[in-house]
């Protein structure tokens, strides 16, 4: 596709149960980017994967949050026993390869989550 | 650590007023890449521009203007004429690097500037 898709666009939730995020970046970008963006926090690296690469996971808040990249392309980012306060935008972002000599981050349009 | 400051919570003009957002970074890194990131009420993140922390010449893109001042670690952003499409929120971001000094994508992002034009 012409840029990074994510999906679902809009999740609600409720409290104590498991959400699975998806991500598709743009096709032949091997660096892919988890991002959060909530209010209090404004926008927060998640998660990094770079090809074969052991993942970068020094920004997931607790053991609760995991991601996988599957086939070096799809992306998903789950999230374990829900709470109110994993409620934020959830942003993919991919680029070309690591160096940003290349390409900048492309961001997706991002899934809401909304835990009641 | 890194940080960006963004001071400016908020701005509001007029159409065709020109408006400075101000960005301020801080790292410990000597190579490092900066960015402009406009977020319209769709709330896609849109890229506007990079810079490495060895150019620091001044850009112009269209109304579009960014001032790169490794002295006073600062990167400010100047839209000239400013327009009702402008309203977005404006996001300043730095870039981190790794162990041999290669900077990537794991940004810490300023707390975004919220800008309004009014027709």
């Amino acid at each position: 596709g012409a840029g990074v898709s994510q999906s679902p666009s809009n999740k609600v939730t409720e409290k104590g149960k498991d959400v699975e995020l998806r991500c598709d970046p743009i096709s032949g970008h091997t660096a892919l980017y988890w991002y959060r963006q909530s209010l209090g926090q404004g926008l927060e690296f998640l998660i990094y994967f770079q090809g074969n690469s052991a993942p970068d996971k020094s920004g997931l808040p607790s053991d609760r949050f995991s991601a996988e990249r599957t086939g070096g392309s799809v992306s998903t980012l789950t999230i374990q026993r829900t709470q109110q306060e994993d409620s934020a935008v959830y942003l993919c972002a991919s680029s070309q390869d690591r160096a940003f000599w290349n390409s900048p981050l492309h961001f997706g349009n991002g899934t809401r989550l909304t835990v009641t | 650590a890194q940080k960006v400051t963004q001071a400016q919570t908020e701005i509001s003009v007029v159409e065709k007023e020109d408006v400075t957002l101000d960005c301020v970074y801080e790292t410990r890194d000597t190579t490092y890449y900066l960015f402009w990131y406009k977020q319209p009420p769709s709330g896609e993140l849109v890229f506007l521009i990079r810079r490495n922390s060895f150019d620091e010449q001044n850009e112009i893109s269209g109304r579009y203007s960014w001032n790169f001042q490794k002295s006073t670690s600062s990167f400010n952003f100047t839209i000239t004429a400013s327009q009702v499409v402008d309203s977005a929120v404006y996001f300043c971001a730095l870039s981190e690097s790794d162990a041999g000094g290669t900077s990537y994508g794991k940004l810490t992002f300023g707390q975004g500037t919220i800008l309004t034009v009014h027709p």
